[in-house]
């Protein structure tokens, strides 16, 4: 069964750091492009981040570019985000999700973890 | 990135058929083929309905499907039931490596 668990959200200061590791489980991790999206409570889906299976290409949203980034440790089966000089509206659900396997992985996702709640304070 | 436009909700009877839109740009949804389209239930996460503007995975039942034209996508839900009720998103490739996702649809099942 593929799970994804986050982890490392909470309560954060405006201007600090945070990292969220995204704990894969169920299939071959190197094979899978992954990605970050967040969500406000009650609003829509963002999505923030990609990188391929090896590591070697990333992207980001422009919301968050130069201040965020992706990795990933193929040997944990880990996905991490990075996150720096947060914001208000950096408060989200942080979602990890795998990519549709194939020449798709870019662009859908089939299996999404539970979330992790990230709130920056002022 | 601007977001996708997605009307806020929709309605319908059990057993009808509901039509969501998904409206970008020549930039996303009309260049490339990669729209995808997802459920989420209260306090869930997003569920994968449809891929590759059309496809489904395995699991999704065949009353959802997903279509394109020009720079409009569209998710039909037919034979709507009680469990379709839920907030509906579609999501685009915009080229440069980015995603970009629609604004949400709330469908209510009447």
């Amino acid at each position: 069964e593929v799970q994804l668990v986050e982890s490392g959200g909470g309560l954060v200061q405006s201007g600090g750091s945070v990292r969220l590791s995204c704990a894969a489980s169920g299939f071959t991790f190197s094979s899978h492009w992954m990605h970050w999206v967040r969500q406000v409570p009650g609003k829509g889906l963002v999505w923030v981040s990609r990188i391929t299976s090896d590591g070697s290409s990333t992207s980001y949203a422009d919301s968050v570019k130069g201040r965020f980034t992706i990795s990933r440790d193929n040997a944990k089966n880990t996905l991490y985000l990075q996150m720096n000089s947060l914001r208000a509206e950096d408060r989200a659900v942080y979602y990890c999700a795998r990519g549709v396997g194939g020449s798709t992985s870019c662009c859908a996702f089939d299996y999404w973890g539970q979330g992790a709640q990230v709130t920056v304070s002022s | 990135q601007s977001a996708l436009t997605q009307p806020a909700s929709v309605s319908g009877s059990p057993g009808q058929s509901i039509t969501i839109s998904c409206t970008g740009t020549s930039s996303d949804v009309g260049a490339y083929n990669f729209v995808s389209w997802y459920q989420q239930h209260p306090g869930q996460a997003p569920k994968l309905l449809v891929y590759d503007v059309s496809k489904r995975p395995s699991g999704v039942s065949n009353r959802f499907a997903g279509s394109k034209s020009g720079n409009t996508a569209s998710l039909t839900i037919s034979g709507l039931q009680a469990e379709d009720e839920a907030d509906y998103y579609c999501c685009s490739y915009a080229g440069s490596y980015s995603l970009v996702f629609g604004g949400g649809t709330k469908l209510t099942v009447l």
